[in-house]
């Protein structure tokens, strides 16, 4: 089975902390994503990769950058968190093969005070 | 630009009632048709997926029809189960000339079923 794991389910920062999100996939996809979760906006991209060292903004980017230095790993940053950045993150990955199926991780809360 | 618009939630429905969950899209050319299932505590999971026009999707006893026409992805069930209670998603990935796909998510429509 396809595993997308994501370093913490939960997380509590402070406005203007640096916060790094975690995703590893072990299925050697090349493409990987980020999203963000509200209520009543459904899933936004965020970033995504679809090689090593390669990104491209989604649709809402700002605030945030990303890191792929590993075709595995593909990390979000939130370089100084705000409250409107209060959310849950979902990260995914996808094989090139298969285009369109995309494999999500079980997602990290996340509360900016 | 490319967009999916689902029906508002809750759905709230007794076991082994029929299920619709509506859903429609907008987009340029031919795109693919998903339905996504979150269930609590979880990540999202491919629930079904239809490629073409009059392709029919299924799994777990959940169906959808690509309709052209009405441009529509709707999700049934014949008789839901309380184990079916989750948010679930219809999606598009808009054609595109590269080796990945994008996915353009509705807002979700959660579903409650009770015993």
């Amino acid at each position: 089975d396809v595993k997308v794991t994501q370093s913490s389910r939960y997380l509590v920062k402070r406005t203007g902390e640096k916060v790094f999100l975690e995703c590893v996939q072990d299925m050697d996809h090349e493409n990987m994503f980020w999203y963000r979760q509200d209520p009543g906006l459904g899933l936004r991209l965020i970033y995504f990769s679809y090689d090593v060292k390669m990104k491209e903004k989604g649709d809402i980017p700002e605030g945030y950058s990303v890191s792929r230095e590993k075709k595995e790993r593909f990390s979000l940053i939130l370089e100084s968190a705000s409250t409107n950045q209060t959310s849950m993150y979902l990260c995914a990955s996808s094989p090139t093969s298969e285009g369109e199926t995309q494999y999500f991780g079980p997602g990290t809360r996340l509360l900016v005070l | 630009g490319d967009s999916v618009t689902q029906m508002e939630g809750p759905v709230t429905l007794s076991e082994e009632a029929f299920l619709t969950i509506n859903c429609t899209y907008t987009a340029t050319g031919y795109p693919s048709l998903f339905w996504y299932v979150q269930y609590p505590g979880e990540g999202l999971q491919l629930l079904l997926k239809a490629t073409k026009a009059d392709d029919k999707g299924s799994n777990k006893g959940f169906e959808a029809t690509y309709r052209k026409e009405t441009t529509s992805f709707h999700l049934e069930k014949g008789s839901v189960q309380v184990s079916d209670s989750a948010v679930y998603f219809c999606a598009l990935s808009p054609f595109m000339n590269t080796g990945f796909q994008k996915l353009v998510f509705g807002t979700g429509t959660r579903l409650l079923v009770s015993p």
